[in-house]
């Protein structure tokens, strides 16, 4: 079985901060894994994906999310937060049977 | 432009009462799948489709039927409406290779069942 834990159902950050969202998952296989994001009222775009290649990912955005292994971890960073990234931030895991699989979603909430 | 629609975009109905949602994709995707979304429980999965006439269930089935009968079109069926399946709901499609490569989603279709 597979599943997709997000640490911070809300996340609150200066305009110009670092924006760090947590992701842990777990799988019995090798995941993909991937962030995406829904701005409001709006359906969700794919911000970024692990696929077993390079385990720092980078993204639209200037958003990145670095793969390790040993922690079960996916965490999506950004440098410095703009007020356009206030949204809504999914982390989800697929498989090769053709399920996937969301976490519970963080907001973002960035402040002047 | 290429695009995933979804209709009605809102809907209020009665319990007991049939309805469908449609789903329409212009990219020519193989794979199309339905989610709800919940507030604190994400979005979970109720059906995909691999192609035309191969359907398989996801998280979150009871309540629903899906068919694809074209590879355009992937319609959510609520034979049966119950207050528990109000929800946001969300169409989305990828190319060959399904959920592991990016999925578009559609804008969503609101349901209140009463």
């Amino acid at each position: 079985a597979q599943s997709v834990t997000q640490l911070g159902s809300h996340v609150s950050v200066s305009e110009g901060a670092l924006v760090l969202l947590r992701c842990n998952y777990s799988s019995s296989v090798p995941p993909y894994l991937f962030w995406y994001v829904q701005y409001p009222n709006q359906g969700l775009q794919l911000l970024l994906k692990y696929t077993s290649a390079a385990t720092l990912v980078k993204g639209i955005n200037g958003f990145e999310a670095e793969f390790k292994k040993s922690e079960t971890s996916f965490h999506l960073t950004k440098p410095s937060a703009h007020m356009s990234d206030a949204a809504e931030y999914f982390c989800a895991v697929g498989n090769n049977f053709n399920k996937f699989y969301f976490g519970s979603g963080t907001k973002l909430n960035v402040k002047p | 432009e290429a695009q995933v629609t979804q209709n009605p975009r809102y809907l209020i109905t009665v319990t007991g009462k049939k309805l469908t949602v449609t789903c329409s994709q212009n990219m020519n995707h193989e794979y199309m799948s339905w989610y709800r979304q919940d507030p604190g429980l994400g979005l979970r999965q109720i059906y995909y489709s691999m192609n035309v006439e191969v359907t398989d269930k996801g998280d979150v089935p009871e309540g629903y039927k899906v068919s694809r009968k074209e590879k355009r079109n992937f319609p959510l069926i609520l034979e049966s409406p119950s207050p528990n399946q109000t929800s946001l709901y969300f169409c989305a499609s990828s190319t060959t290779g399904g959920p592991l490569v990016e999925q578009y989603f559609g804008p969503g279709t609101r349901l209140t069942v009463t």
